[in-house]
């Protein structure tokens, strides 16, 4: 079954301005973690958010993630033509050798 | 810094053939997983490894098997290959220290034809 579900499916903004995408996921989670993929490529660490943790920095990047309401959400801010590919959200339920549960993903374009 | 290592990149088979993918993760992590990445799709977990034995099951095919070895690289061995198999297979590595990221390699790219 799908854990993580992202929305929007499709993001498309200008450059310069801030993207946000969201993530719901359904079952209890260890860690939550953000990927991104260009097209056919491998999936890039963005960061990762502890399910006792409610918000986390990276660069641009800003992470919220709300349990109670079993949600996260990606902004990455001041965006770049660089920045369009797609982002997934993925979960683990708490062993560490775990497999991830991964939603659908946003794509995301940047309009130069 | 050193990345996950995954051979071969491309790959083309004939149904009912056999393939092996291999994957080399970054020194010093002991866990490795796979994941199977079809067209326009999520990727989905088939199976984890932690200092060489299984550790966690996805959705494999029974057709597969995986293995990881003492240097803790792993292999991918998928039998009588299917059109459905068609895909992108990603290794990823991560320790059993910290908080677990996993970190993909490049995937390799599966064509059955």
């Amino acid at each position: 079954s799908q854990q993580g579900e992202e929305d929007p499916q499709a993001l498309s903004i200008q450059e310069g301005e801030n993207a946000t995408m969201n993530c719901s996921y359904k079952t209890s989670i260890n860690n939550l973690q953000w990927y991104r993929q260009n097209s056919g490529r491998g999936l890039v660490h963005l960061i990762l958010i502890r399910s006792n943790e409610r918000e986390k920095h990276s660069g641009r990047l800003r992470v919220t993630l709300d349990t109670s309401k079993k949600s996260s959400s990606l902004l990455i801010t001041a965006s770049r033509a660089a920045d369009t590919a797609s982002y997934f959200c993925a979960t683990d339920s708490g062993g560490g050798a775990d497999g991830l549960t991964f939603g659908k993903g946003t794509h995301l374009i940047i309009q130069p | 810094a050193a990345g996950v290592i995954q051979s071969p990149r491309h790959l083309i088979k004939e149904k009912r053939e056999t393939a092996t993918l291999k994957c080399y993760p970054i020194p010093r992590h002991d866990t490795v997983y796979w994941y199977q990445q079809g067209p326009g799709q999520d990727p989905q977990f088939l199976i984890s490894f932690y200092e060489k034995m299984q550790s966690d099951k996805g959705s494999i095919p029974d057709r597969f098997s995986a293995q990881q070895f003492s240097d803790y690289h792993s292999e991918l061995n998928m039998s009588s290959l299917e059109l459905g198999d068609s895909a992108l297979y990603f290794c990823a590595s991560s320790t059993q220290t910290g908080y677990y990221e996993q970190y993909f390699g490049p995937g390799t790219r599966l064509t059955v034809t």
